[in-house]
Parts: C-alpha cells; structure tokens; sequence
C-alpha cells in the first residue's frame, strides 16, 4: 500500500459546479498537508497549506483534514476553466518543506 | 513565474549515456531538493541539498548523484541511463535566508528526459 493514495482521474466537470479532490495516507505521522496545483507544462505551485485536522478555506477554495480517517480533501466553489489543472495533495510529519510525500495527483478538467 | 530556473527544458538521449540538469534556485533559497515525475510513480523525492551539504535522501538510484555549488545553484547527474528513466526531473527551494519555513516548495519549470 502506497503511503499516500490519490485518484488520478481525469475528473471532468461543468463550470460552476462544485468540486472535490480527495486523498487517503497510511502514515499516521503525517501532520501537516498541502494541495499543489500544477499546470500542464508548468511545475507545481502551492495552493493550500494545513495543520492537523479540520477546515481551511481561501477563496473558492477549502482544504478539510480528518486524521481519525487519514483522509483530506479539497473543494473547489464555482470552479472555472482555469481551475483545469492536476492537483497534487502532499504531507509531512514535520511544518517544513523536508519529508513531503506527494500523491500523484488528479487531473481536474472544468468543461466551459 | 517561481524565481527557480532549470535548464535545459528538454533533453534527448540515448541509453547509456550521461547527462547534467541545472537549477538555481529563488534567490536567497538555502535548500534545493530533486523530484522526478513520470506518469505511474508521480512526483519522487530524489535529494535535498541544504546550503552545499546533503541533507537528505529518497529514492534516489546509485547511477544518480548531485550537488549544491558554493552559489546555491545545483546540478543532478545521471549516468547509464536507462528507457525508465525518461521522465520529467524537477527541482525546487525553499527556506529563504531571514524567513521561517513555511513548508513551501517553489518548482522549477522541469527538464523533460527522453532516453532512446
């Protein structure tokens, strides 16, 4: 079992609907996560940052934790073409940039 | 744009043969780290350098090696190179002088490798 587990899509749906990406992980040691986003031909960019379980929300966008599930997710409001996109979860044990598991990433499709 | 550069942005090759990426990193980034991202392993840590000195390893094969130059730019050498290992190779800083760490990565825009 991969320690970080994420379905790779493609996930296509209509502007203006409301999206949700979703990863699992095995390593309870895990307890900071992030959501990359990463265009095509482009490097990832970090998009979400969290600590421990609960909600975050910028913007359009919410990143939910619930570590008694090893499951984050991601939900993106009133999602627009240039939300088309992979999006990477990643996760450390520590805050810092060292030790981050990726998965492999979802590939977002939002059909104008 | 991120501040990170790598050149070259595509690379062809043959099997066997050794090849050099290059990234300098967000100015004032102390730590450079090297991903590879193929489409079944997704994004693999390979190796951080902090400030000249290796700091940590991931799944980085023995054929592979790197370093961080006095400068902070850094170079990933891969040698007898085999067709697994076209892929796109990524390097990222972080942990600019003077901040925190935030636990952000900032990419580079990635050298695409093609062994034939």
């Amino acid at each position: 079992q991969k320690e970080v587990e994420q379905d790779p899509g493609p996930l296509s749906v209509p502007e203006g609907a409301i999206v949700s990406l979703n990863c699992t992980y095995s390593n309870s040691a895990f307890q900071y996560f992030m959501w990359y986003r990463q265009y095509s031909r482009k490097g990832p960019e970090l998009l979400m940052y969290t600590y421990s379980s609960g909600n975050k929300e910028d913007g359009r966008f919410t990143a939910q934790v619930d570590k008694s599930s090893k499951y984050i997710s991601l939900f993106i409001r009133d999602s627009q073409p240039s939300d088309s996109a992979t999006y990477l979860c990643a996760m450390s044990p520590g805050g810092g940039a060292d030790g981050l598991t990726f998965g492999k990433g979802t590939h977002l499709i939002i059909q104008p | 744009d991120s501040g990170v550069t790598q050149t070259p942005k595509h690379l062809i090759t043959a099997t066997g043969q050794r090849v050099t990426l290059r990234c300098s990193p967000r100015s004032g980034d102390l730590s450079v780290y090297w991903y590879q991202q193929s489409l079944d392993q997704g994004l693999q840590f390979l190796i951080q350098y902090y400030n000249g000195e290796e700091r940590a390893k991931g799944n980085i094969l023995e054929r592979f090696s790197a370093q961080q130059f006095p400068d902070l730019h850094s170079e990933l050498n891969l040698s007898s190179l085999e067709l697994g290992d076209s892929a796109l190779y990524f390097c990222a800083s972080s942990l600019r002088i003077g901040s925190g760490n935030t636990g952000e990565l900032f990419f580079g825009e990635g050298s695409r490798l093609t062994v034939l």
